[in-house]
């Protein structure tokens, strides 16, 4: 079963604007990770951040974790068309466990 | 280049014939991992590897077998149990540093029964 829940499915913005999608999770994890995946291709890794963290900046990707929620949110300020992907969370529970992923947020950007 | 490689890109299949996607790294990664997703759906695991001659079920193991005889390969076979192969399959590989995994993953191979 699917440990993250990404909200919302899909969201369509102007560029310039900022996206933000969120990921809920069941269980207790050890780190959340989101992802960048282009259609029809692989997904490239993004930002990670631990348990212990609230937030992580990384470029124009803000992310912010709260455990007590269980849920986490991705932010992309200033977005562009090149944004335009399926952004998904994962999350594991320690040290050489398996990652599981969630069902995604399509992000359209448009001009 | 150090990467993860995945092939074919796309692969026919007719009806009742076995396939085995390919999977090969040089990342030195302990962990390999497939995925199955479905148009406009999120990532299901169907096996992953945390080291060479040991695999373990995910999700949605059925109709499909790998093998882990080496660090660098994880070939996924997909049966003619598989009552539904059509799909995109991701191979991904992991490495744990200090308490954290990072997944590297392949370009994918799109499945096609016809």
């Amino acid at each position: 079963s699917q440990q993250g829940e990404e909200d919302p499915q899909a969201l369509s913005i102007q560029e310039g604007e900022n996206a933000t999608m969120n990921c809920s999770y069941k269980t207790s994890i050890n780190n959340l990770q989101w992802y960048r995946q282009n259609s029809g291709r692989g997904l490239v890794h993004l930002i990670l951040i631990r348990s212990n963290e609230r937030e992580k900046h990384s470029g124009r990707l803000r992310v912010t974790l709260d455990t007590s929620k269980k849920s986490s949110s991705l932010l992309i300020t200033a977005s562009r068309a090149a944004d335009t992907a399926s952004y998904f969370c994962a999350t594991d529970a320690g040290t050489a466990s398996k990652l599981t992923f969630g069902t995604g947020t399509r992000l359209q950007v448009t001009l | 280049d150090g990467g993860i490689t995945q092939s074919p890109k796309y692969l026919f299949r007719k009806e009742g014939q076995n396939v085995t996607l390919s999977c090969e790294q040089n990342l030195n990664h302990d962990a390999m991992y497939w995925y199955r997703q479905d148009p406009g759906q999120g990532l299901r695991l169907i096996y992953y590897s945390q080291i060479v001659n040991d695999f373990q079920k995910g999700d949605i193991a059925e109709g499909y077998s790998v093998s882990r005889e080496k660090k660098e390969s994880f070939p996924l076979t997909v049966t003619s149990a598989q009552k539904n192969p059509t799909a995109f399959y991701l191979c991904a590989s992991s490495i744990d540093i200090e308490g954290t995994t990072e997944a590297f993953f392949g370009q994918g191979t799109r499945l096609t029964v016809v």
